[in-house]
């Protein structure tokens, strides 16, 4: 298996335009989780799935911020209008229990996201 | 230990030698800890993890502590080669399945 796909791995865009962040979880996985990295706040939880339905989005910044699964092997976060703050790099995961602990979880490459 | 601001800890050995890596966890309902390794531009990667009914559980070069006591959790790896260099954060766990992340501490390993 290819592991976690993420696309693209890198998005520089202008302040007030649309972002969407594509992730390919682990085949046979239920669970995809979309987070967040900064310098200044670390890791943080977004959002996660299960068979494709939204179980917490209570990491969720504001709604600017949506997310979907459409389909078992396909989910999208979009940003929009993108702020400069919304700069970070983006993870999804996957696994295929439910539970956010560690040696379950496997991590995409990430998007390195930078709005100007 | 955990960042603060913009820059993270750093920690600078030598090959061959023993690194520990430490972190201060925030909640003392936290039952279940993670130590990741991120190299760079790859995502988050599991190394161990213990559960607060322990204190200590070793894998393969790596040993990971846990005092509950003063809360603060410990990633020990024996032997540091070039190839452990990245950014190692734990996390913390409460029951209620919230995971809390730490910034990090990068590991620099000199040839």
């Amino acid at each position: 298996d290819a592991g976690v796909i993420q696309s693209p791995r890198h998005e520089v865009t202008e302040m007030g335009q649309e972002v969407t962040l594509r992730c390919k979880p682990i085949s046979g996985h239920d669970y995809l989780f979309w987070y967040r990295q900064t310098m200044m706040r670390g890791l943080e939880l977004l959002i996660y799935f299960n068979n494709n339905v939204p179980i917490d989005d209570s990491g969720m910044p504001e709604d600017r911020f949506s997310a979907k699964m459409p389909n078992a092997s396909f989910s999208t976060l979009k940003i929009q209008p993108s702020e400069p703050r919304d700069s970070a790099v983006y993870f999804c995961a996957s696994s295929v229990v439910r539970t956010l602990r560690g040696e379950t979880q496997y991590f995409g490459p990430g998007t390195r996201l930078l709005v100007l | 230990g955990e960042s603060v601001g913009l820059h993270l800890p750093t920690l600078s050995v030598q090959e061959g030698d023993n690194s520990i890596i430490n972190c201060a966890y925030s909640n003392s309902a936290s039952d279940y800890f993670i130590w990741y390794k991120q190299e760079s531009g790859k995502g988050p990667q599991f190394i161990i993890d213990i559960r607060s009914n322990m204190d200590k559980r070793q894998g393969q070069r790596v040993t990971v502590l846990l005092n509950k006591t003063v809360k603060h959790l410990s990633l020990q790896i024996a032997a540091t080669q070039p190839g452990d260099s990245a950014v190692y954060f734990c996390a913390e766990n409460d029951n209620n399945n919230d995971m809390r992340f730490g910034a990090g501490t990068r590991l620099t390993v000199k040839p």
